[in-house]
């Protein structure tokens, strides 16, 4: 019964190029999550969504951009990857008050 | 702005002793709290939530406000509590964590 599902497990691409990462829930929650969980850092709010077509900056969003035309994906831009990009990429999706947020399996991204 | 801390990175402890692992915030509104957990190979999932004032697994957690404070505590640790724990907030809809705490529990 997955709930949150990534669409990569494994990426390796070449700095420079355009990266997209894609998240799908099916739980009907409004809000969407990006992070990087980095050794040390423990999780970084990239950018997180409170409804379609709506987002906001987290905490480090440079170099990065989103995408939300429908309520179940959320879509995580790397417009030029970087070699600094490398890192272990989480989406996650929850409903409204002090409800559960839902994690996907992750996807380990390499910029070479 | 909000903030999340959690001081230790790495807690080793013996099966059968205490665990606690610290937690403190910053946040200017009523704030909503949680840990998670991250078994190894596993999804991140939900802990416990502040609001629940349960137990879970035998860990508890206890809102302070004064302190702002969200300490996890469990009086007797087991190997299957060997794990990666983050402590969360969230308001205004974004949801931060914290660096997390690494637990390993020796048999």
């Amino acid at each position: 019964d997955v709930k949150v599902t990534q669409s990569s497990r494994y990426l390796v691409k070449r700095t420079g190029e355009k990266v997209f990462l894609e998240c799908v829930q099916d739980m009907d929650h409004e809000n969407m999550f990006w992070y990087r969980q980095d050794p040390g850092l423990g999780l970084r709010l990239i950018y997180f969504s409170y409804d379609v077509k709506m987002k906001e900056k987290g905490d480090i969003p440079e170099g990065y951009s989103v995408s939300r035309e429908k309520k179940e994906r959320f879509s995580l831009i790397l417009e030029s990857a970087s070699t600094n990009q490398t890192s272990m990429y989480l989406c996650a999706s929850s409903g409204g008050l002090n409800t559960e947020a839902f994690f996907g399996q992750g996807t380990r991204l390499t910029v070479v | 702005a909000q903030r999340v801390t959690q001081p230790e990175k790495l807690l080793s402890v013996f099966k059968g002793a205490p665990v606690e692992l610290k937690c403190n915030y910053s946040y200017s509104g009523s704030p909503e709290l949680f840990w998670y957990v991250q078994y190894s190979r596993q999804r991140l999932q939900l802990l416990l939530r502040h609001i629940s004032r349960e137990s879970i697994k035998g860990f508890t957690a206890d809102l302070n406000k004064g302190e702002t404070s969200f300490h996890l505590k469990k009086p007797f640790a087991q190997e299957e509590d060997s794990a990666m724990y983050y402590c969360a907030l969230r308001g205004n809809n974004r949801l931060a964590f914290g660096k997390g705490n690494q637990v390993v529990v020796i048999p």
